[in-house]
């Protein structure tokens, strides 16, 4: 099983649509996750970090389940700025405690281009 | 603010060269990290400096030697490079309140001829 594993997509939505990006992680121990979105040539940015309680951002919902592993994204009424290439990422914690020295995992990313 | 900063945008050089990019932060992060990013993969983990000193080498060839000569700005020497080491090269930092989220700067674009 691949340490990080996202929907291949591409996903192609009209403007408006609901689109739910998808996320397994095969490292139990993992501590943190995030999603990245990165433009074409440039760099990833941080869109959001996921908590187990699950978070919205406005248009956007991240939503964490332990238990299996599993991470997803939800982005309402997408508009055509939100098309971009979307990054899992986990977090597996090593280093000592209270450092912040992680390495993180990618998942391969899932293009969504949003159309007028 | 969030900002990393990279020099140069872009590079073009020989395999004879030698060049270094730099990466530079005022966040006061105290983790530094280098990332390789190849068309349409994911970006790769090459080195991490921790309080600079270098935590994470991932078996990065010799040709690509990182430097951090203090908290703020690290540094990545190339030399005797080879075509497939064209890619986009990544700086990040992470530290302080946020912990281990990691901040990228914009890359620098290089291509090896």
């Amino acid at each position: 099983r691949k340490e990080v594993e996202q929907d291949p997509g591409p996903f192609n939505v009209p403007e408006g649509a609901t689109v739910a990006f998808n996320c397994t992680y095969s490292n139990s121990a993992s501590q943190s996750f995030f999603w990245y979105r990165q433009d074409c040539r440039k760099e990833p940015k941080l869109l959001m970090s996921v908590y187990s309680s699950g978070n919205e951002d406005g248009r956007f919902t991240a939503q964490l389940n332990r238990a299996s592993q599993y991470i997803s994204l939800l982005i309402r009424d997408s508009k055509l700025s939100d098309s971009a290439t979307y990054l899992c990422v986990v977090n597996a914690g090593w280093g000592n405690s209270g450092g912040s020295n992680y390495k993180l995992t990618f998942g391969k990313g899932t293009l969504l281009t949003v159309n007028p | 603010d969030t900002e990393v900063t990279q020099t140069p945008k872009h590079l073009v050089m020989g395999m004879t060269n030698k060049k270094s990019l730099k990466c530079e932060q005022h966040m006061g992060h105290r983790a530094m990290y280098w990332y390789k990013q190849k068309a349409k993969k994911p970006p790769e983990l090459m080195f991490v400096y921790s309080y600079e000193k270098l935590s994470i080498n991932e078996s990065v060839p010799s040709r690509f030697s990182p430097e951090c000569p203090n908290s703020s700005l690290l540094n990545l020497h190339l030399h005797a490079l080879q075509p497939e080491d064209s890619a986009l090269y990544l700086c990040a930092s992470s530290g302080g309140a946020a912990q281990e989220t990691q901040y990228f700067g914009p890359g620098t674009r290089l291509l090896v001829l």
